[in-house]
């Protein structure tokens, strides 16, 4: 069965610093991949996402990740973080059949200081 | 811009109350789906629809029903709400599998 893991449930970084968050998935075949965000009281918002060709893709707000298919991972990164992009960031799979669905992973809350 | 409509916010609800929670696209989406998001649980899919009139149980449809008699909306039905169902409500769409989903504000229902 399809599966999405983020293995931080919270992350701090300060103002400036690079940012990583980890994502690893459980599926079969190529899967589509995507990172969402969430503010605060709000819905979630598509950041990036993959499906086939090159495996480093970029997305809105600065954040790029990259698919490594022998790692079953899909990390989102941006090099330097800002005061706004403290939320709630979560990793989904999803598969070209079926209804479309997306696996949605647990999420990982990131905070920023100043 | 393209937009999923949650008709509310905030809902204060009974305990035992019937209650319905909307949701409206405006994309032509044929996909929609209502989520429930709770800490540490992240998103997991209560029902979805892939045609007017159609509709199938996703993880958790225990106590849930939906309906959909339109192609642009999608309505959530607790048939008697509980206090276990308070908790954040997600609507999303999608054209396909690849196009990743458009989701709502989100419903903060509260059952009291």
């Amino acid at each position: 069965a399809q599966s999405v893991t983020q293995p931080d449930i919270h992350i701090t970084v300060s103002e400036g610093a690079s940012l990583e968050l980890r994502c690893n998935y459980s599926y079969g075949a190529t899967p589509y991949l995507f990172w969402y965000v969430q503010s605060p009281g709000q819905g979630l918002q598509l950041l990036l996402k993959y499906f086939s060709g090159d495996t480093l893709v970029q997305g809105i707000k600065g954040f790029e990740a990259e698919f490594k298919r022998s790692q079953s991972s899909f990390n989102l990164r941006k090099p330097s973080v800002h005061w706004s992009d403290a939320a709630e960031y979560f990793c989904a799979v999803g598969s070209s059949g079926g209804y479309n669905k997306l696996i949605f992973g647990a999420g990982t809350r990131l905070a920023v200081h100043p | 811009d393209v937009k999923v409509t949650q008709s509310s916010r905030y809902l204060v609800k009974r305990t035992g109350e019937k209650v319905f929670l909307e949701c409206v696209q405006d994309m032509d989406h044929e996909n929609m789906f209502w989520y429930r998001q709770d800490p540490g649980l992240g998103l997991r899919l209560i029902y979805f629809s892939y045609d007017v009139k159609m509709k199938e149980k996703g993880d958790i449809p225990e106590g849930y029903s939906v309906s959909r008699e339109k192609k642009e909306r999608f309505s959530l039905i607790l048939e008697s709400a509980s206090t276990n169902q308070t908790s954040m409500y997600l609507c999303a769409s999608t054209l396909g599998g690849g196009y990743g989903y458009t989701f709502g504000s989100g419903t903060r229902l509260t059952v009291v």
